[in-house]
């Protein structure tokens, strides 16, 4: 069943500009994922975020999560024109890593 | 390199006819997972085997079958009972060990259109 719901939809940013990314679960999780699909390819592993930890970083990438709120933040920092994709939260609620997919942001950067 | 291959990149289905999809990979991981993603949409998940011989049903399996009689494979066949088959189909896989917090791993995808 679908649970994550990212906000917003669509960003497009300036290079160099932070991008920011919001989602949203209904239920408790066991874990929050993001992922990035560039157009037309497979999606790709970016934080996998444990209920249990507030924030979490990766090169460039920032997730922090708030499960009070049932919310999750991305942050991109110093974006490049690379970073052009489209990005999904994904929550495992019963640990079975059987993942529930929000809709995705869309988020441009532009050179 | 270890990954996950989705044959073919494009399928073409005629009214009543079964297709499948294939789904191979080289990850040594026990569980997979099909998907289907509808244009602007999130995935919803079709089917998944944790372990060779066993699948579950997902959220939108009518219309769809699957088998996994080797751990590397995980086929998808998508029936003429699915009226609306159009969409680009994903695969993915994860390991089991430590199951509460695994990534999973995906293909490139497999776009069907009817003819």
């Amino acid at each position: 069943s679908q649970q994550g719901e990212e906000d917003p939809q669509a960003l497009s940013i300036q290079e160099g500009e932070n991008a920011t990314m919001n989602c949203s679960y209904k239920t408790s999780i066991n874990n929050l994922q993001w992922y990035r699909q560039n157009s037309g390819r497979g999606l790709v592993h970016l934080i996998l975020i444990r209920s249990n930890e507030r924030e979490k970083h990766s090169g460039r990438l920032r997730v922090t999560l708030d499960t009070s709120k049932k919310s999750s933040s991305l942050l991109i920092t110093a974006s490049r024109a690379a970073d052009t994709a489209s990005y999904f939260c994904a929550t495992d609620a019963d640990g079975n890593n059987r993942l529930a997919f929000g809709k995705g942001n869309q988020v441009v950067v532009i050179p | 390199d270890g990954g996950i291959t989705q044959s073919p990149k494009y399928l073409f289905r005629k009214e009543g006819q079964n297709v499948t999809l294939s789904c191979e990979q080289n990850l040594n991981h026990d569980a997979m997972y099909w998907y289907r993603q509808d244009p602007g949409q999130g995935l919803r998940l079709i089917y998944y085997s944790q372990i060779v011989n066993d699948f579950q049903k997902g959220d939108i399996a009518e219309g769809y079958s699957v088998s996994r009689e080797k751990k590397e494979s995980f086929p998808l066949t998508v029936t003429s009972a699915q009226k609306n088959p159009t969409a680009f189909y994903l695969c993915a896989s994860s390991r089991t060990r430590d199951r509460f917090h695994q990534p999973q791993h995906f293909g490139d995808g497999t776009r069907l259109s009817i003819l």
